[in-house]
């Protein structure tokens, strides 16, 4: 049963801190989504990658965030410093080309303190 | 204004109810369309997905999409207590270099009480 898997699955720390969040999309999907989840804003699209390639990350906040793709296997989401705001339960989706089905690992719930 | 809204709820009925939850978009680029079934502590799931205006039906789940009123809806028949999640509507334009990323409704909550 082929799924999207992220670690660590519940995170705590507090405000200045260095955050990493990993996620390994599902085996031959070259196309990797990371989203934002909040009551307010809802489910957003922060970056997106085709074939380990960064296409599009117009909803990140570029002086703190990064995504990476180190390889095919692991996506790498990482915010420096983290702040309360960051809270949100953040999502990586992976899917066989951009337009196709996305298949959303179960998630990694971010409080910063 | 957002480009998709839907009505967060929260939504309680009762076992067996007909459910109907809808979207309103304001994007005319808007092609494909999507619901997501999200339960608690896990990521969203594809319910259903259509491209053209009119009915889609699977199983007890029906979506239906008017395109000239930008409005989509996904009506859920005999509704069980597994229905219990968060529904999100989901839709993007043709390609994603125009403009094609999947966007979003807030979602709404469902519970499906015994």
């Amino acid at each position: 049963d082929a799924r999207v898997t992220q670690t660590p699955r519940d995170k705590v720390t507090e405000m200045g801190q260095e955050v990493t969040m990993r996620c390994q999309p599902i085996l031959g999907h070259n196309t990797v989504f990371w989203y934002r989840q909040t009551m307010m804003q809802g489910l957003e699209l922060l970056a997106y990658f085709r074939n380990r390639a960064p296409l599009d990350d117009s909803g990140m906040p570029k002086d703190r965030f990064s995504a990476e793709m180190p390889d095919a296997t692991l996506a790498t989401l990482k915010i420096q410093p983290s702040e309360p705001r960051d809270s949100a339960v953040y999502f990586c989706a992976s899917a066989l080309f951009s337009t196709d089905t996305q298949y959303f690992g179960p998630g990694t719930r971010l409080t910063v303190l | 204004q957002k480009e998709v809204e839907q009505d967060p709820g929260p939504l309680s009925v009762p076992e067996g109810a007909i459910v109907s939850l809808n979207c309103t978009y304001s994007n005319s680029a808007f092609q494909y369309f999507m619901w997501y079934r999200q339960y608690s502590r896990k990521g969203p799931e594809l319910l259903m997905y259509t491209y053209s205006s009119g009915n889609k039906e699977d199983g007890r789940f029906t979506a239906q999409v008017d395109k000239s009123s930008k409005y989509i809806s996904l009506f859920i028949r005999d509704s069980q207590p597994s229905d219990s999640a968060t529904y999100l509507c989901a839709m993007r334009a043709l390609f994603y270099n125009q403009g094609g990323k999947l966007i979003f409704g807030q979602g709404t909550e469902l519970s499906v009480k015994p």
